[in-house]
């Protein structure tokens, strides 16, 4: 029963590059959450979507972000034209629905240069 | 390893010693609380939970209390070992029922 499934761990892009950011959730799961991590900071909530839905998408920025949940195949979270400040550990949780037992996964280390 | 944080608060305790790491939230709206437990290059991994409806919930040698007048909640980690280094992270649901506030976390590093 594999947990949440992030991929690539680590991810190196130069500054006006795309970055693309893939969660699979555990099984059984159906909501997905983004969180980002600035160093020596908390996880700061991103957006909250279900499948072919975006619930709540408040904390992500509004240019050069987006994310999806298609109906087959991981979530992806999406940064156009990176810049070094979108350097930071990017974690997805899933959880059945209801909101409650998040389980989190191993997070996506963007570093721009 | 990757560093969290290099200016966490840091709390250092002798192999053996009981922990209590501290937490202030925020929002007076929260009504279920949970810390993680973050060990370097990893995600946050869930320790222990509780509601608004509790003062004190017990785990396997984890205790969390929650006092709810000073909006403060702590986690009691009993007879410390050295896997339990790690940073630590409380988390409040704010008015929502899906998105988790986080704390600024602790780093917690035990002395063999």
């Amino acid at each position: 029963n594999a947990g949440v499934m992030q991929n690539p761990r680590h991810l190196v892009r130069r500054r006006g590059q795309e970055a693309r950011l893939r969660c699979s959730p555990m099984k059984g799961h159906s909501h997905v959450y983004w969180y980002r991590q600035l160093p020596e900071e908390g996880l700061k909530f991103m957006v909250y979507l279900q499948k072919e839905n975006i619930i709540d998408e408040s904390g992500m920025p509004k240019e050069r972000f987006s994310a999806e949940f298609p109906k087959e195949g991981p979530s992806i979270l999406r940064i156009q034209q990176v810049v070094r400040g979108d350097s930071a550990a990017y974690f997805c949780a899933s959880s059945p629905p209801g909101g409650s037992g998040y389980t989190f996964g191993s997070g996506t280390r963007l570093t721009v240069v | 390893g990757e560093s969290v944080g290099l200016h966490l608060p840091t709390l250092s305790v002798q192999e053996g010693d009981n922990s209590i790491i501290n937490c202030a939230y925020s929002n007076s709206a929260s009504d279920y609380f949970i810390w993680y437990k973050q060990e370097s290059g990893k995600g946050p991994q869930f320790i222990i939970d509780i509601r608004s409806n509790m003062d004190k919930r017990q785990g396997q040698r984890v205790t969390v209390l929650l006092n709810k007048t000073v909006k403060h909640l702590s986690l009691q980690i009993a007879a410390t070992q050295p896997g339990d280094s790690a940073v630590y992270f409380c988390a409040e649901n704010g008015d929502s029922s899906y998105k988790l506030i986080f704390g600024s976390g602790t780093r917690l590093l035990v002395r063999p």
